[in-house]
């Protein structure tokens, strides 16, 4: 496809169960990056990707969260035993190489409501 | 850390300019943006400058950049109702991968 692309575009789960969301970026992009986007606040850094490694996983709030990226290409991110309060959008960008001077281009995000 | 902080609402009407403001701390900070995101989509770039400027306009939109206050401001000339979005100030340094987004500033256009 032509842009960045995630699924499942909305998941409804309840409490303590687990959930993978997945990101396919733009072919080619070498950067890939997860962000979380909380009503009222501006977006969360997750993780960074660059190829299949993640230099900088500093922004995963826990160690219910984990991401992985496999061919340099598609990337799940899994949040096990989901609390209330991982509820939020999360947002999948790439870039083509991860410098600063890079656009990120966005998908059109995955809305995660835990009950 | 770097911070970068915008006002949270502007209501505008249409046809008037809109003037969305941003602050920011990190002053090694080499690019700074302006994306856009409409209901239920992802972001989608605007404009972007580099910290060597201090104006850039494209079409409806001016980005005056203010090195020493470490301030970024966006106009929206004719403000129309489908301007009418989140729209986020981040900032990167170069070398680096990182961006830091704002909280975005949602702008409402009243007909």
């Amino acid at each position: 496809g032509a842009g960045v692309s995630q699924s499942p575009s909305n998941k409804v789960t309840e409490k303590g169960k687990d959930v993978e969301l997945r990101c396919d970026p733009i072919s080619g992009h070498t950067a890939l990056y997860w962000y979380r986007q909380s009503l009222g606040q501006g977006l969360e850094f997750l993780i960074y990707f660059q190829g299949n490694s993640a230099p900088d996983k500093s922004g995963l709030p826990s160690d219910r969260f984990s991401a992985e990226r496999t061919g340099g290409s598609v990337s799940t991110l899994t949040i096990q035993r989901t609390q209330q309060e991982d509820s939020a959008v999360y947002l999948c960008a790439s870039s083509f190489n991860g410098g600063g001077a890079d656009e990120q281009f966005f998908g059109p995000g995955t809305r995660l409501t835990v009950l | 850390g770097e911070d970068v902080e915008q006002s949270l609402f502007l209501s505008v009407r249409e046809g008037d300019s809109s003037v969305i403001n941003c602050t920011y701390t990190d002053s090694s900070s080499t690019y700074l943006y302006w994306y856009k995101q409409e209901p239920g989509a992802g972001l989608q770039l605007l404009t972007y400058i580099f910290s060597n400027m201090d104006m850039k306009q494209d079409q409806r939109l001016t980005v005056l950049l203010n090195k020493k206050d470490k301030h970024l401001s966006l106009r929206i000339a004719d403000t129309q109702t489908g301007d009418s979005a989140i729209y986020f100030c981040a900032v990167s340094t170069s070398g680096t991968y990182k961006y830091i987004f704002g909280t975005g500033t949602r702008l409402k256009v009243l007909a």
